[in-house]
């Protein structure tokens, strides 16, 4: 049973590019959330969606900032117009479905955004 | 809004050596909370949970654990450290009940253990 797998691993974008993340949660889990941990800080909560469904992203900047969760395929977090400060690793996490509750997540390995 | 604290960034522990690492958290209800561990070039795995009942908990690899309400602490704890636990540590919160059920994490404490 393959892990949540994230890519690119290590994504390179100068200024006023696009930057799309991609996460496959593990099989059976369709809850993803997505968090950004910036230089010498913690985890900071993003985004927590199921398939087709937003359930919280109080955690997103209101601008440049989106993600989806479609019924086939993967996870989507997408940074419009880059700047220097989305400069981050970004993990998405998944959980099981029915497992909502318990906070056990599964995280992947991260993509790290450096912005030129 | 909850929020964490983990005032140590980063300890130096020789091999056998007794740790605890501290973790302080901000809310006035009921909460789950968990420590996280990553060891080097690995994504972030479950070291153990508190929901309730016994505020001593066990995780894997000999840790554990103790939910201290009145000081609103988790603070985590193994009697003798091994090199192989080098890794960073993330302690983490969640509100157990209503319809919020993102984890509030730490800063994290980078732990290194000495052969």
């Amino acid at each position: 049973n393959a892990g949540v797998m994230q890519n690119p691993r290590h994504l390179v974008r100068r200024r006023g590019q696009e930057a799309r993340l991609r996460c496959s949660p593990m099989k059976g889990h369709s809850h993803v959330y997505w968090y950004r941990q910036l230089p010498e800080e913690g985890l900071k909560f993003m985004v927590y969606l199921q398939k087709e469904n937003i359930i919280d992203e109080s955690g997103m900047p209101k601008e440049r900032f989106s993600a989806e969760f479609p019924k086939e395929g993967p996870s989507i977090l997408r940074i419009q117009q880059v700047v220097r400060g989305d400069s981050a690793a970004y993990f998405c996490a998944s959980l099981p479905t029915g497992r909502e509750n318990t906070g056990e997540l599964f995280f992947g390995e991260g993509s790290r955004l450096t912005v030129l | 809004a909850q929020s964490v604290s983990q005032h140590n960034h980063h300890v130096i522990l020789s091999e056998a050596a007794s740790l605890e690492l501290g973790c302080n958290y901000s809310y006035g209800g009921t909460v789950n909370l968990f420590w996280y561990v990553q060891y080097p070039g690995q994504h972030l795995q479950l070291l153990l949970k508190y929901f309730s009942g016994d505020p001593l908990v066990k995780g894997i690899k000999g840790f554990e654990a103790e939910f201290i309400k009145s000081k609103f602490s988790f603070n985590l704890r193994k009697p003798s450290v091994q090199w192989s636990d080098t890794a960073e540590y993330f302690c983490a919160v969640q509100i157990s009940s209503g319809s919020a059920r993102q984890l509030t994490f730490g800063s994290g404490t980078q732990l290194t253990v000495l052969p």
